[in-house]
């Protein structure tokens, strides 16, 4: 059963860079899927950030789209998330995610447990 | 880009129905069939509960049926229970490689 699993700092500077990585357990990072990053402010809804394959092949949310950075680190089994500029309005809870052929490709089958990054001087 | 419009809120009793709305544009909910919906308890990662419309992944219960008409899409709960108590997000593909979550709606057990 593939396990997701973010990691990184819990608080950033304004104005500096949100670095997080996702590790994935009991599969390889290789395989037929989209992995994806979603964060959610405290008390409010959910926002897609954007996608990665595996061949580096990247989507990304148009209105965050000039600060995000995606990448895939095959040989450690992860990918990564950068977004640079923050400010206070980028704090928020950032989930890890896979889009899976199981489900067309279309929705987002598995989730890390989340982690709390908070921007604050 | 703008986010789908749930509810805020919904409400019923334990074996009751309810229905939880999600509407977007003809960019998306209304030119794709593929809206999923998401579970989410307090201080949990999201749950996916259904995909592409209206098939539910192994594992969740039939109790849970979804649907679409023009640009709005419904997830249906039968039978409510109480541990059903919690909040759902649509989410449907947005065109050129975009996704977009809707604003979310609580569901109260009474």
């Amino acid at each position: 059963q593939v396990q997701l699993q973010e990691s990184g700092p819990g608080l950033v500077k304004p104005s500096g860079t949100l670095s997080l990585t996702c590790a994935v357990s009991g599969g390889s990072i290789s395989s037929s899927n989209w992995w994806s990053w979603v964060r959610q402010p405290p008390g409010k809804g959910l926002e897609w950030i954007g996608e990665i394959y595996h061949s580096g092949n990247t989507n990304y949310n148009p209105s965050l789209k000039s600060r995000v950075t995606m990448s895939v680190d095959k040989s450690n089994n992860h990918f990564s998330l950068k977004l640079s500029s923050v400010t206070a309005a980028d704090t928020a809870v950032y989930y890890c995610a896979r889009k899976t052929l199981a489900t067309g490709g279309n929705a987002f089958d598995i989730w890390g447990q989340g982690t709390l990054v908070t921007v604050s001087s | 880009q703008s986010a789908l419009t749930q509810p805020g809120s919904v409400s019923g009793s334990p074996g009751q129905s309810i229905t939880i709305s999600c509407t977007g544009t003809s960019s998306d909910v209304g030119s794709y069939n593929l809206v999923s919906w998401y579970q989410q308890h307090p201080g949990k990662a999201p749950k996916l509960m259904i995909y592409e419309g209206s098939k539910r992944p192994s594992g969740v219960s039939n109790r849970f049926s979804g649907s679409k008409s023009g640009n709005t899409a419904s997830l249906t709960i039968s039978g409510l229970q109480a541990e059903d108590e919690a909040d759902y997000y649509c989410c449907s593909y947005a065109g050129f490689s975009t996704w977009v979550f809707g604003g979310g709606t609580k569901l109260t057990v009474l």
